[in-house]
């Protein structure tokens, strides 16, 4: 399977706590994007990476996140002091720059803050 | 801002009976219109990318098209198993995708 993975699919973790979430994405992808998705709502853009640099971050992203791309293959997003708030699924996106826009998205990880 | 506003908010279809998914935009500058499909618990599976205004684009039964305004997603003779989430999306100057909040679609034998 070539395409985007996620790690993990489910996480539960109660208020206060942080986590991390891991995206692999299509190998010879040089763009990857997250987004978050609640419930009824299309996703929303959070961030995203040209290589290893992060070029845009969404308003929506507050100091609690922080996402890294190392070595520009897979990334991570990690949540500080998690609230019930963050409680939603989030999406891994990758794309090549010459295929502008279409990105192909990841399983997801399902977080719930308890 | 990019907006993209999808209806209906549901809809439910008997197995052959065809349909329109409508989503209207407003964007500075277009770069492309793009359709997702997603079943519950999963990420967006890609269907299609419209860039300019006349442009359709067909898979099975779904076929996409673009006006200045508004993309369509028509559903001829569609079975159970196109049962679904259906989500618009575009890029505009920003390289970040813009979704609606989708239309839900069932269909019953």
């Amino acid at each position: 399977d070539t395409g985007v993975s996620q790690d993990p699919r489910h996480k539960i973790t109660k208020r206060g706590q942080n986590v991390t979430f891991r995206c692999d994405p299509i190998s010879e992808h040089n763009r990857l994007y997250w987004y978050r998705q609640t419930l009824g709502q299309g996703p929303e853009f959070l961030t995203y990476f040209q290589n290893e640099a992060q070029l845009e971050k969404s308003r929506l992203l507050s100091d609690r996140f922080s996402a890294e791309r190392p070595k520009g293959s897979f990334s991570t997003l990690e949540i500080q002091r998690t609230e019930q708030g963050d409680s939603a699924m989030y999406l891994c996106a990758s794309s090549l720059i010459s295929e502008y826009g279409t990105q192909y998205f990841g399983p997801g990880t399902r977080l719930t803050v308890l | 801002e990019d907006q993209v506003t999808q209806s209906p908010e549901a809809l439910r279809l008997q197995e052959g009976e065809s349909s329109s998914l409508n989503c209207s935009y407003t964007v500075s500058g277009l770069r492309g219109l793009f359709w997702y499909r997603q079943d519950p618990g999963k990420g967006p599976e890609f269907l299609f990318t419209l860039y300019s205004a006349g442009e359709e684009k067909e898979k099975e039964r779904l076929k996409a098209t673009l006006t200045k305004k508004e993309s369509f997603l028509h559903i001829t003779a569609p079975k159970p198993e196109d049962s679904a989430t259906y989500l618009c999306a575009l890029t505009g100057t920003a390289s970040k995708l813009t979704f609606g909040t989708g239309t839900r679609l069932q269909v019953t034998l």
